[in-house]
């Protein structure tokens, strides 16, 4: 049972836009910043928001995210087959004293 | 160009121990907050340690505390991480990261540490 949660699953079709939650609590997304990360099958995690909604350089534009209260949400625009991918959700929770990830949510472009 | 490179990893006898290091080279070692994170394989990731730049603090999930040691050489620009007591739900990938605001900005290959007798 992860501290922050996630849908399991999520999907669409090329050329969409989707959204993936995470929802916490006030220790963690509440008062920390939100880094999202994806994960290609048998990849290492790679950051692609972080600090709630910056984009790393090389990370497209059609990577968004957000936060408000304690939920955060990551939406993808214009969806490629190449963003089908696990996405993870990350904070510091302060009552734990640790870095806390989601569960993660697979993509699946249809 | 950043990278890191895990080492270590391998086949233990619950109970036992195994050090994995993590090179990093490319950017200012010293300057950074350095993290490990596992995976089981077809599972979430699951964040175990991190460290302050100077060495001086660490932190540990609970799963780990008491039998876990994360350090760092400096000199070498090589993090580690002392796993003894090993217990079986201890196996998983193994990634070193770098800290970055908060956010892992880069990942290591990962290193693979499988508990079994």
């Amino acid at each position: 049972q992860s501290v922050l949660t996630q849908p399991p699953s999520a999907s669409g079709t090329p050329g969409q836009r989707v959204t993936i939650s995470c929802s916490g609590s006030s220790s963690n997304i509440g008062s920390y910043n939100v880094h999202w990360y994806q994960q290609l099958p048998g990849t290492a995690p790679k950051v692609v928001i972080f600090t709630n909604n910056q984009r790393p350089s090389g990370v497209p534009d059609r990577f968004s995210g957000s936060k408000s209260g304690t939920s955060a949400s990551l939406a993808i625009s214009g969806l490629e087959s190449e963003d089908e991918a696990d996405y993870y959700c990350a904070t510091w929770d302060a009552s734990l004293n640790a870095v806390v990830f989601g569960g993660g949510t697979k993509l699946t472009v249809l | 160009e950043v990278q890191l490179v895990e080492s270590g990893g391998g086949l233990v006898q619950p109970g036992g121990s195994l050090r994995l290091s993590c090179a990093a080279s490319g950017f200012a070692f010293s300057a950074n907050w350095m993290h490990w994170v596992r995976q089981v394989p077809g599972k979430g990731l699951m964040w175990v340690s991190r460290m302050n730049p100077d060495g001086s603090s660490a932190t540990y999930a609970d799963s780990v505390k008491g039998r876990f040691t994360i350090s760092r050489d400096n000199a070498k620009n090589t993090l580690y991480l002392q796993m003894d007591s090993l217990r079986a739900e201890d196996s998983a990938v193994y990634y070193c990261s770098r800290s970055l605001l908060g956010a892992s900005d880069y990942w290591g290959q990962g290193t693979l540490v499988t508990v079994s007798s």
